[in-house]
């Protein structure tokens, strides 16, 4: 079966400092990969997908990055964070090049001091 | 741009009871898909129904229904014989399908309490 494993879970960071969080998923192949944010008491929201290694789609523009170094493995990025940054991030994945809804890790959660 | 709309930010339902969360859509599409995701106080994210559009017949999972009309573009979620566990934030969420990748658009979510 499918899993997916975001890491860390918890994260306090000062303002101006670089961020990394991971996700990555085992037992498939060519999934295609989401980063999503969820501020307090709201839905979520997309930033970024990837549908194969090196190919990132942006969403919203911000101060984050992605990247998708390999197949299965998707890297949330900062080099200079905001207040603004703070938040639920939670990482998905979906079967590539089909409909099926997408599944979600635990999340990560990050708070800017 | 697709846009989803829950209007109720909280509800209450007893133990045993049943309660329907409502959520309404705007898309130009044709084809697509919706959800209903579960967020409870752990944070995780799970799937509890999905719904294709071009499908009539409401989907149903155990005690999880929906009520899916696609003209008034209208997609509510009953729960029926509500449990302690049923407690957390529902979100409702559309899918676009790109050939490529899904896209889900979420509404603001509905926090559920289930009381004693």
């Amino acid at each position: 079966s499918q899993t997916i494993h975001q890491w860390p879970a918890t994260l306090v960071q000062p303002v101006g400092s670089p961020l990394s969080l991971e996700c990555t998923v085992e037992g498939t192949s060519n999934p295609n990969l989401y980063w999503y944010r969820q501020a307090a008491g709201r839905g979520l929201q997309l930033l970024f997908y990837s549908v194969g290694i090196g190919q990132i789609s942006s969403e919203v523009p911000q101060n984050l990055s992605a990247s998708r170094p390999q197949d299965r493995q998707f890297i949330l990025s900062s080099k200079k964070l905001l207040l603004s940054d703070s938040g639920f991030y939670l990482c998905a994945w979906s079967p590539g090049i089909s409909n099926q809804p997408q599944h979600f890790g635990d999340g990560t959660r990050l708070s800017i001091l | 741009a697709q846009t989803v709309t829950q209007s109720q930010p909280e509800m209450s339902v007893q133990e045993a009871e049943t309660v329907t969360l409502s959520c309404t859509y705007d898309t130009s599409e044709n084809n697509y898909y919706l959800f209903w995701y579960k967020q409870p106080p752990s944070r995780q994210m799970i799937l509890v129904i999905r719904q294709e559009a071009y499908k009539q017949q409401n989907a149903t999972e155990n005690r999880f229904s929906v009520n899916f009309q696609k003209a008034a573009k209208s997609f509510s979620l009953k729960i029926s014989d509500s449990q302690l566990g049923d407690t957390a934030m529902y979100f409702c969420a559309f899918m676009s399908y790109t050939g490529t990748a899904s896209k889900l658009t979420f509404g603001t979510g509905t926090r559920l309490q289930v009381t004693l």
